[in-house]
């Protein structure tokens, strides 16, 4: 079965800074896609960012971006010029193969706090 | 926009009563996911639908039962509430169509459930 593992529960970070958020998997899959999903305080849970695992290419969306190591299995979030809008529990998810059928495994969540 | 809508945001039932959490989404997508999210503990999966009337168990099924009788609408159904079912509830809707699967989940705003 996979995991996923986020091994800080909480960070905060100093409006206009640069923060990462780590997350290691384990898995046997070749195929197989990360996400980070947010969620801001009593809103709903957004994607953040996507990474197949086949494309050695790190995926970023503006501000976001990950860096990606298949090798080492670890997929952490980068933050750049952090907004207090950023402040959210942040998702680090997997899903092996093809979205068709396929469920998601989310790790335990990192509260990020960013600081005026 | 997708959109995935929960009936109730806060409910508030006494121990043994039947709850049913609804959620509707409108973008005619056929999996749909019920997650419980606690802190500490991130998203676990309860109940998962493939199509209409087809379903899976997640990781922590017991305590829970679902309906999908129509393809926009999946029913989360408690048969008699216990106070460790006090939670966060979260609906989940996903396109199996897609070309490659892009896993991408949307979210409903959360149910919060207390079992006094």
């Amino acid at each position: 079965a996979q995991t996923v593992t986020q091994s800080q529960p909480e960070m905060s970070v100093q409006e206009a800074e640069t923060v990462t958020l780590s997350c290691t998997y384990d898995t046997s899959e070749s195929n197989y896609y990360l996400f980070w999903y947010k969620q801001p305080p009593s809103r709903q849970m957004i994607l953040v960012i996507r990474q197949e695992a086949y494309k050695q290419q790190n995926a970023t969306e503006n501000r976001f971006s990950v860096n990606f190591q298949k090798a080492a299995k670890s997929f952490s979030l980068k933050i750049s010029d952090s907004q207090l809008g950023d402040t959210a529990m942040y998702f680090c998810a997997f899903m092996k193969g093809q979205g068709g059928s396929e469920k998601l495994v989310f790790g335990k969540g990192t509260k990020l706090t960013v600081n005026p | 926009d997708v959109k995935v809508t929960q009936s109730s945001r806060y409910l508030v039932k006494r121990t043994g009563e039947k709850v049913f959490l609804e959620c509707v989404q409108d973008m005619d997508h056929e999996n749909m996911f019920w997650y419980r999210q606690d802190p500490g503990l991130g998203l676990r999966l309860i109940y998962f639908s493939y199509d209409v009337k087809m379903k899976e168990k997640g990781d922590i099924p017991e305590g829970y039962s679902v309906s999908r009788e129509k393809k926009e609408r999946f029913s989360l159904i408690l048969e008699s509430a216990s106070t460790n079912q006090t939670s966060m509830y979260l609906c989940a809707s996903r396109s199996a169509r897609l070309a490659g699967g892009s896993g991408e989940l949307f979210f409903g705003e959360g149910s919060r459930l207390t079992v006094l």
